[in-house]
């Protein structure tokens, strides 16, 4: 069976410090990956979405960026945070179906 | 900007009441509406995919309707628990969407014991 990992699953940086989430499938091949954020009070937005090694495809402009190194990983970045990158974060894989799949998400707080 | 809107943005009932919330889509270019149930500091789980228009789905105590020709979708909660308090989100998939899921904002239900 399919399962997806996040990590860590909190992190609070200071205004300014790098960013490092990372995001990974067990059990698929191929699979589409996206980035998804909640901030307060709001729905879960798309950040980025990937169908496979090396596509990134990014929903909105912003402080942040993603990478898909292998296969089955993706990972969200960035050089600087700002207060307004807290939030929660969640990865997603989806494969021919339509359906997706959420990770356990992480909670980054920026002070 | 595709636009998907739930309501009520909240909303308190008693155990043992029934309830229901509204998502409503892009009726053009349709492909799929997801409905998620979503608890704090949890993923969010799937209740329900739903493709044609007319579909009805149940799963225990909840259930769905989708209308693709007007854009818009009930979820319906029977006989309420304590444990359905969660945020109920839904996303809607366009035929022009690349597999991209866009979501409402959710309606977040409290159910009082």
């Amino acid at each position: 069976s399919q399962t997806i990992h996040q990590w860590p699953a909190t992190l609070v940086q200071p205004v300014g410090s790098p960013l490092s989430l990372e995001c990974t499938v067990e059990g698929t091949s191929n699979p589409n990956l996206y980035w998804y954020r909640q901030a307060a009070g709001r729905g879960l937005q798309l950040l980025f979405y990937s169908v496979g090694i090396g596509q990134i495809s990014s929903e909105v402009p912003q402080n942040l960026s993603a990478s898909r190194p292998q296969d089955r990983q993706f990972i969200l970045s960035s050089k600087k945070l700002l207060l307004s990158d807290s939030g929660f974060y969640l990865c997603a894989w989806s494969g021919a179906g339509v359906e997706q799949f959420f990770g356990p998400g992480t909670r980054l707080t920026v002070l | 900007i595709l636009n998907v809107e739930q309501s009520p943005q909240s909303l308190h009932v008693q155990e043992g009441d029934s309830t229901n919330f509204t998502c409503s889509f892009p009726s053009s270019n349709f492909y799929a509406l997801h409905w998620y149930r979503w608890e704090t500091a949890k993923s969010p789980e799937a209740l329900f995919v739903m493709t044609l228009n007319g579909d009805e789905k149940k799963k225990g105590r909840i259930s769905a309707t989708l209308n693709t020709k007007e854009g818009y979708s009930y979820l319906y909660i029977k006989g309420s628990q304590p444990e359905d308090s969660a945020t109920y989100l839904c996303a809607y998939w366009g035929t022009g969407s690349a597999r991209q899921l866009t979501f409402g904002s959710g309606t977040q239900l409290t159910v009082l014991p």
